[in-house]
């Protein structure tokens, strides 16, 4: 079983609509989840940092951890074009850090 | 711009070649990385240094060389690549390499082997 999954997409879909990404992970032990975006030519930079069950709200964007299901979330509301990049999750633990595989997302105007 | 800065952005290089990256971070961070990129792959940790010292290895082929001589420079010497090496190579930097500290990626430099 992978330390971590996340569906690599590509996923399209209209602008304005609402976006869901996700990545399940094995380790109960890890504690840390963060959401980093990625353009195409560019480093990936962090857009939400979490670590403990629940909901996190920045603008459009809502990060939501369930750690009893080993599942993390990243809404995307009221999509724009410029939302279209590769978004990974990174999952870390005391000792130990994985990526997901990246999820490429368009928003096609 | 993150504080990691990375150079070349690209080369291009063959089998026999031998070059070097170089990563430098302006955010006071002890703590610095480089991962390797492919497509349709997960981010792969190569090295981490904290404070100087390498702390880890992945199992990396020795003709990847990481040098870190301060905490602020990170270099990936490159000697005798192969074609599979190509790739996007990112180097990022944290407070220091416990859990929870947030990374900070650079560019990074997209390698060609030919």
């Amino acid at each position: 079983q992978k330390e971590v999954e996340q569906d690599p997409g590509p996923l399209s879909v209209p602008e304005g609509a609402i976006v869901s990404l996700n990545c399940t992970y094995s380790n109960s032990a890890f504690q840390y989840f963060m959401w980093y975006r990625q353009y195409s030519r560019k480093g990936p930079e962090l857009l939400m940092y979490t670590y403990s069950s629940g909901n996190k709200e920045d603008g459009r964007f809502t990060a939501q951890v369930d750690k009893s299901s080993k599942y993390i979330s990243l809404f995307i509301r009221d999509s724009q074009p410029s939302d279209s990049a590769t978004y990974l999750c990174i999952i870390q633990g005391a000792q130990k850090l994985v990526f997901g595989q990246g999820t490429r997302l368009t928003i096609n105007p | 711009e993150t504080g990691v800065t990375q150079t070349p952005r690209h080369l291009v290089m063959g089998m026999t070649n031998k070059k070097s990256l170089k990563c430098e971070q302006h955010l006071g961070h002890n703590a610095m990385y480089w991962y390797k990129q492919s497509a349709k792959k997960p981010l792969e940790l190569m090295f981490v240094y904290n404070f100087k010292e390498q702390t880890e290895n992945n199992s990396v082929p020795s003709r990847f060389s990481p040098e870190c001589p301060n905490s602020s420079h990170l270099f990936l010497h490159l000697h005798t690549l192969q074609p599979e090496d190509s790739a996007l190579y990112l180097c990022a930097s944290s407070q220091d390499s416990r859990g929870g500290n947030i990374q900070y990626f650079g560019a990074g430099t997209r390698l060609s082997v030919l």
